[in-house]
């Protein structure tokens, strides 16, 4: 059973720009989360899709992060523009569905680093 | 107080020893409680998953969850230089779609 892709794997970009992260999750997972793990933290909890309508976003960003999940499969997580702050590694993550009893499995990550 | 506490460590034993890892937490709805591994530059894997109180055991691994002190535990048997890696608790509450607190994480060299 092929994992969570993400792509891309690194990324450096200045502060004020805008960047895309992409995840793949596996096939027949319904829920797909974002998370944001700063260095030396665990991972925080960015936006939690359930097929293609968004279950939790409260600690969202909304004024710069967006997301979205258009067909219930790939999503796309999108900041603009950066700050320093958004330093970290992006984690994509997916479950058969939504639940605190069903398991989620984590892709490698997006590391973004602004400059 | 934050809702997850973890020491963040650095640990280092030797290869063989017993290592133990713990949080506490202090939201009383927490229910579920698990151990994910994280290797460098990798994404979490769940490890070990225990539902209220009580030991649950797999091979060298032990987690251990005792609701009236909010302190769970992760004990780890000959302890392997595979082993080297953050372990990091994760716990949510019962109900809906709560999300998962995590812990800072522990990050564990075991030496050969």
């Amino acid at each position: 059973e092929a994992g969570v892709a993400q792509s891309p794997r690194y990324k450096i970009i200045e502060k004020r720009q805008s960047v895309a992260f992409w995840c793949n999750p596996i096939s027949g997972h319904a829920t797909l989360y974002w998370y944001q793990q700063i260095l030396g933290q665990g991972p925080k909890l960015l936006i939690q899709f359930q097929n293609n309508g968004v279950v939790d976003d409260s600690q969202l960003p909304k004024d710069r992060f967006s997301a979205e999940r258009l067909k219930g499969v790939d999503s796309t997580l999108k900041i603009q523009p950066a700050k320093l702050e958004d330093s970290a590694v992006y984690l994509c993550a997916s479950s058969l569905t939504s639940g605190a009893d069903n398991e989620q499995f984590f892709g490698p990550g997006t590391r973004l680093t602004v400059l | 107080q934050k809702e997850v506490e973890q020491d963040p460590g650095p640990l280092s034993v030797p290869e063989g020893a017993i290592v133990s890892l713990n949080c506490t937490y202090s939201n009383s709805a927490f229910q579920y409680f698990m151990w994910y591994r994280q290797y460098s530059r990798k994404g979490p894997e769940l490890l070990m998953y225990t539902y209220s109180s009580g030991n649950k055991e797999d091979g060298r691994f032990t987690a251990q969850v005792d609701k009236s002190s909010k302190y769970i535990s992760l004990f780890i048997r000959d302890s392997q230089p595979s082993d080297s890696a953050t372990y990091l608790c994760a716990m949510s509450a019962m109900t809906g779609n709560t999300p998962l607190v995590f812990g800072k994480g522990t990050r564990l060299s075991v030496i050969a």
